[in-house]
């Protein structure tokens, strides 16, 4: 069974950093793209990174491009997303998808002081 | 950027009904369209890819269709658990866009 499992989320202040992470089993992680997408409270879907398989290449629109890292440890089945300088309008659930097939369960950022 | 508009953004509806979601995109997508369904509790299951695929395990009562900039997502007859959010997006070109998205709501 495919399952992604995020974690990393909380409070956090603007300005500062906050690292999510998304643990994937259940098929061979090293074989698909993935990506992190959020929604802020009330909002619809918005996409925030994609990273290939191999880590080679990653994505961003230009509302995160230069903030956010998109990264993948193969060897752990594992994604993640580094997000600097944090703004208000980050707030949000941030879900991490296979290939848009399979979502996570989303875990919360809040951006306040 | 590619603009996805959905319509409607609410839809009351009876069990039993037929319904059908659009989604508009601002330029050609070439089928490349993805649906979701999105409970209260934050539940994202995909439901069709490529338009007109139904994923895994998706009931047949879902549908898509559609070409070019519009599309359609079609529930031919609404169970209890079908009551949700639903959003279009368009894998066709980066940045992925999403539709505003429709809540469907009983009746």
């Amino acid at each position: 069974e495919v399952q992604l499992v995020e974690s990393g989320g909380g409070l956090v202040q603007p300005g500062r950093s906050l690292k999510l992470s998304c643990v994937a089993s259940g098929f061979t992680f090293n074989n698909y793209w993935m990506t992190w997408i959020r929604q802020a409270p009330g909002k619809g879907l918005e996409w925030v990174a994609s990273i290939t398989n191999t880590g080679g290449s990653t994505y961003y629109p230009d509302s995160v491009k230069g903030r956010f890292t998109i990264s993948r440890d193969n060897a752990k089945s594992t994604l993640y997303l580094q997000m600097n300088s944090l703004r208000s309008e980050d707030t949000a659930t941030y879900y991490c998808t296979r290939r848009f097939d399979y979502w996570g369960q989303g875990v919360m950022v809040t951006v306040s002081s | 950027d590619i603009q996805m508009t959905q319509t409607p953004s609410s839809m009351p509806a009876s069990l039993g009904e037929r319904v059908t979601i659009s989604c508009r995109a601002s330029q050609g997508i070439s089928n490349y369209l993805n649906w979701y369904q999105q409970k209260p509790d934050g539940t994202i299951k995909p439901l069709i890819y490529y338009t007109s695929n139904l994923q895994s395990g998706v009931p047949s009562r879902f549908s898509g269709s559609g070409s070019g900039t519009d599309y359609s997502l079609t529930i031919s007859s609404l169970e209890p658990e079908d009551f949700a959010m639903y959003y279009c997006q368009q894998y066709d070109s980066s940045p992925w866009t999403f539709g505003g998205g429709t809540n469907l709501e009983l009746k």
